[in-house]
């Protein structure tokens, strides 16, 4: 059984930084892209980034291009995204999801149950 | 950036009718559009690809369509577990991936 299990949420102050992890299982890990999506309460989904299975392909949208860097770790079935110069509007719910395939091309079959973070002073 | 638009934002109907859900593309996506489902407190879950694959268990009451800029969603017989949340998502301007804003299915 595909697992995706986020961590690493929380309340965090303006300015500071995060870092989120996911943990897979139940497929191989390095045959895939992973995705980061984020949906703020109550509102729409937003991708904030993806990463191909060997790391060389990465994507981050625009709003968080130059604040945020996504990473994995196939050899600990892990995915990354660190957060830095956080600000309030980057407050959501945010999701592990694993693409269809290898390169980042296809849609996300898996989605984790999401951890939350909430930007604030 | 492609920008998703979906209509309507809320549709109304009972169960057992016909919903049908729009979605369409500042530019041509060619078929690389998914449908995704959201319950409340639930994370997205995939029901068609490539306008109109369904993923693996869907059932057979939904369907996609269209290509290019236009696609829909059709659900041929609502039942109470299909009241939530839809998404569309284009996948075609890799890195710039982007999800519509949502169209939620309400009960009539």
């Amino acid at each position: 059984e595909v697992q995706l299990v986020e961590s690493g949420g929380g309340l965090v102050q303006p300015g500071r930084s995060l870092r989120l992890s996911c943990a897979a299982s139940g497929f191989t890990f390095d045959d895939y892209a992973m995705h980061w999506v984020r949906q703020a309460p109550g509102k729409g989904l937003e991708w904030v980034s993806g990463i191909n299975w060997s790391s060389r392909s990465l994507g981050y949208a625009d709003s968080v291009k130059g604040r945020f860097t996504i990473s994995r770790d196939n050899a600990k079935n892990s995915l990354y995204l660190q957060m830095n110069s956080l600000r309030a509007e980057d407050t959501a719910f945010y999701y592990c999801a694993k693409d269809l395939g290898t390169w980042g091309l296809q849609p996300f079959d898996y989605w984790g149950q999401g951890t939350l973070v909430t930007v604030s002073s | 950036e492609i920008v998703m638009t979906q209509s309507p934002a809320t549709l109304s109907v009972s169960p057992g009718e016909r919903a049908t859900l729009s979605c369409r593309a500042s530019q041509s996506v060619s078929s690389n559009l998914a449908w995704y489902q959201q319950r409340p407190g639930q994370p997205p879950r995939l029901l068609i690809y490539g306008a109109s694959t369904r993923a693996t268990g869907i059932p057979a009451r939904f369907s996609g369509s269209g290509s290019g800029t236009e696609f829909t969603l059709t659900i041929s017989s609502v039942q109470s577990e299909d009241f939530a949340v839809y998404h569309c998502q284009q996948y075609h301007d890799w890195p710039l991936i982007t999800f519509g804003q949502g169209t939620r299915l309400e009960i009539k």
